[in-house]
């Protein structure tokens, strides 16, 4: 069935650094790829999203790009900030039949950002 | 305005009552959903429902039962209370139930079940 892969956490980086974290799934078709992010205690926002291959998505500084070839959707962001600090999920929606609209989540990836 | 709200916040409770949470949406859209967040934050959806139609029921025990009585609401029931069922719940909903249609969540719902 359908999955998403993403880098283990916690990260920890010191602000102003660069971010990356890993996303790769696995899918029938041509699924619509999200990053969600939550801050804690919060419920999840969507950050960015991307409909179809080579699209990028892009808010708040941080960019993924749909890499079809490479089924990776990897989330970027070229310095950060430490109200970055959040879990951020990688999130796949598939386009056939009985599935379409269900959200499958990565296992989510913690980011802290130190002053 | 809250577009995705959810009552009550925290819920605990014994084991073997039966409990609900309420969800409502103030967006017009056509879908809500329920997802569950376990400990380890991973997230897993419920169901999902369409026009008050339920299009999506994943691997859900029997005990949960959504009741959708117009467009706007969808709320879950949890009969016979366990252990295991202490996550915190999300609703959500989405336009339609289109893939590239991005999903809006509600605040969550803490169980814990003692």
């Amino acid at each position: 069935g359908d999955s998403v892969t993403q880098m283990e956490g916690p990260v920890t980086l010191s602000e102003e650094a660069f971010l990356t974290i890993n996303c790769t799934y696995t899918a029938t078709g041509y699924p619509s790829l999200f990053w969600y992010v939550q801050y804690p205690g919060e419920g999840l926002q969507l950050l960015l999203k991307a409909t179809k291959a080579d699209d990028k998505g892009s808010n708040k500084g941080f960019e993924a790009t749909y890499r079809k070839e490479t089924t990776s959707f990897h989330l970027e962001k070229g310095s950060v900030q430490v109200s970055d600090s959040a879990v951020y999920f990688c999130a796949l929606s598939p386009n056939y039949g009985g599935s379409q609209g269900n959200l499958i989540f990565g296992k989510g990836t913690k980011l802290s950002v130190k002053p | 305005d809250t577009a995705v709200s959810q009552t009550p916040k925290y819920l605990v409770t014994q084991m073997g009552n039966d409990k609900s949470i309420k969800c409502e949406q103030n967006l017009g859209h056509d879908t809500m959903y329920w997802y569950k967040q376990d400990s380890k934050k991973f997230l897993k959806i419920m169901f999902s429902y369409n026009n008050k139609e339920l299009i999506i029921n994943e691997t859900v025990p029997n005990r949960f039962s959504p009741k959708s009585p117009d467009k706007a609401h969808l709320n879950l029931h949890i009969n016979s209370l366990e252990l295991g069922d202490s996550a915190v719940y999300f609703c959500a909903s989405s336009q339609t139930s289109r893939s590239t249609d991005t999903q809006y969540f509600g605040p969550g719902t803490r169980l814990t079940v003692l």
